[in-house]
């Protein structure tokens, strides 16, 4: 079955490290999404990337990083300069046909210690 | 601004007892009305797109309904299971992208 992967499920971090979650599709979807989701707030976007070798930031992309070297994977790292990183993190593919919605995987809760 | 906001933040029904969630929706040109289903934990899975005033979807118990200014989604007699969180998102012509904005959802429980 089609779908996309996340992984880990959940990860902690200590202070001053980064951490890479990593995201895999094989729905042949040429846009791939970070968001983060905190609890009482919508979904923020982080970075979004339409294309292999190519990616835009979002709304709150300080702190995070991300490349697009395959389009299947589209992995994010946390780096130590972001300074509120506990939250859940979720990965979304869509196709080139913008109304069929996003697909999502299955989340990373990421917590640091 | 483009912005979102989902109505009422939860809701606590009986089983059998039929309601609506709101989502109303400032946007400049709407591509695209989304609704998602979110379980504890786990990521949103797709319910239905919307792309005009008066269009109407139907799946199981949901049916969803959009304005020019918001759209409803009815829950007609739901059960336990129904129990989520359920997100409203839209999709502005102006993004040129696929980005969505998203409202903070409706935490829904249904009690047997």
């Amino acid at each position: 079955d089609g779908g996309i992967t996340q992984s880990p499920k959940y990860l902690f971090r200590k202070e001053g490290q980064n951490v890479t979650l990593s995201c895999e599709q094989n729905l042949n979807h040429d846009a791939m999404y970070w968001y983060r989701q905190d609890p009482g707030q919508g979904l923020r976007l982080i970075y979004y990337s339409q294309i292999v070798n190519d990616f835009q930031k979002g709304d709150i992309a300080e702190g995070y990083s991300v490349s697009r070297e395959k389009k299947e994977s589209f992995p994010l790292t946390v780096t130590s300069a972001q300074k509120n990183p506990t939250a859940f993190y979720l990965c979304a593919s869509s196709s080139g046909v913008a109304n069929y919605g996003y697909t999502f995987g299955s989340g990373t809760r990421l917590t640091v210690v | 601004e483009d912005q979102v906001t989902q109505s009422p933040e939860a809701l606590r029904l009986q089983e059998g007892e039929s309601s609506s969630l709101n989502c109303s929706y400032t946007v400049s040109g709407l591509r695209g009305l989304f609704w998602y289903r979110q379980d504890p934990g786990k990521g949103p899975e797709f319910l239905f797109t919307l792309y005009s005033a008066g269009e109407e979807k139907e799946k199981e118990r949901l049916k969803a309904t959009l304005t020019k200014k918001e759209s409803f989604l009815h829950i007609t007699a739901p059960k336990p299971e129904d129990s989520a969180t359920y997100l409203c998102a839209v999709q502005p012509y102006a993004s040129g992208t696929y980005k969505y904005i998203f409202g903070t959802g409706t935490r829904l429980k249904v009690l047997a």
